[in-house]
């Protein structure tokens, strides 16, 4: 069964400075990866996803992500971080599984979060 | 406006009672899926549902029901045999399986 390793349960930050939150998951084939981010007392969002092509993928802001195949992993970066920016961020793989149908990509794996706070 | 509905936003309940969680969403997506939420516990899948009329059991499946009579609808029953039930409660819906999952604002349950 797929799994998936947030690092950092917490990670605090001053302002302006850059994060990078981790993530490594333990499928050794083709995955499809996402990031999300919760606010408190919400649902998820989602803030980026890779399914396949360039392995540098951005979000709107300023978030990136670079899936890395051979070291399994899929780490957050922001380079300037924003008071805006504290909440809970979640990474999440669906990995395939074969069977007698054939081969299909499964539901998504969340990690256990990692809780961003940017100090002032 | 597309998404997801989730009601009520807090809920309360004596212990002993059982409680249904409404889930909705007008995304078309075929599936559904309840996940409970606890600090430093990340998301614990309960229930999903990948077409009508069908569902499986996730992680933590025991002391909960669900039903899917429409395409639209998933919602979450907590039964009185849940040992302990309160929790933020988290419904999504997605196309595909493996395909992104929308979520919905979440119900907080609090059980007195």
């Amino acid at each position: 069964a797929q799994s998936v390793t947030q690092l950092d349960s917490q990670v605090p930050v001053f302002e302006e400075a850059p994060v990078e939150l981790r993530c490594n998951y333990s499928s050794s084939v083709s995955v499809y990866l996402f990031w999300y981010v919760q606010y408190p007392n919400q649902g998820l969002q989602l803030l980026l996803k890779y399914l396949s092509g360039s392995t540098l993928v951005e979000s709107i802001n300023g978030f990136e992500a670079e899936f890395n195949k051979s070291q399994t992993s899929f780490h957050l970066r922001k380079p300037s971080v924003h008071i805006s920016d504290t909440a809970e961020y979640f990474c999440a793989v669906s990995a395939p599984t074969t069977n007698a149908g054939g081969t299909s990509y499964g539901k998504l794996t969340f990690g256990q979060g990692t809780i961003l706070t940017v100090h002032p | 406006d597309g998404g997801i509905t989730q009601s009520p936003k807090y809920l309360f309940r004596k212990e002993g009672q059982n409680v249904t969680l409404s889930c909705e969403q007008n995304l078309n997506h075929d599936a559904m899926y309840w996940y409970r939420q606890d600090p430093g516990q990340g998301l614990r899948l309960i229930y999903y549902s990948q077409i009508v009329n069908d569902f499986q059991k996730g992680d933590i499946a025991e002391g909960y029901s669900v039903s899917r009579e429409k395409k639209e609808s998933f919602p979450l029953t907590v039964t009185s045999a849940q040992k302990n039930p309160t929790a933020f409660y988290l419904c999504a819906s997605s196309w595909t399986p493996y395909n992104e999952q929308f979520f919905g604002p979440g119900t907080r349950l609090t059980v007195l």
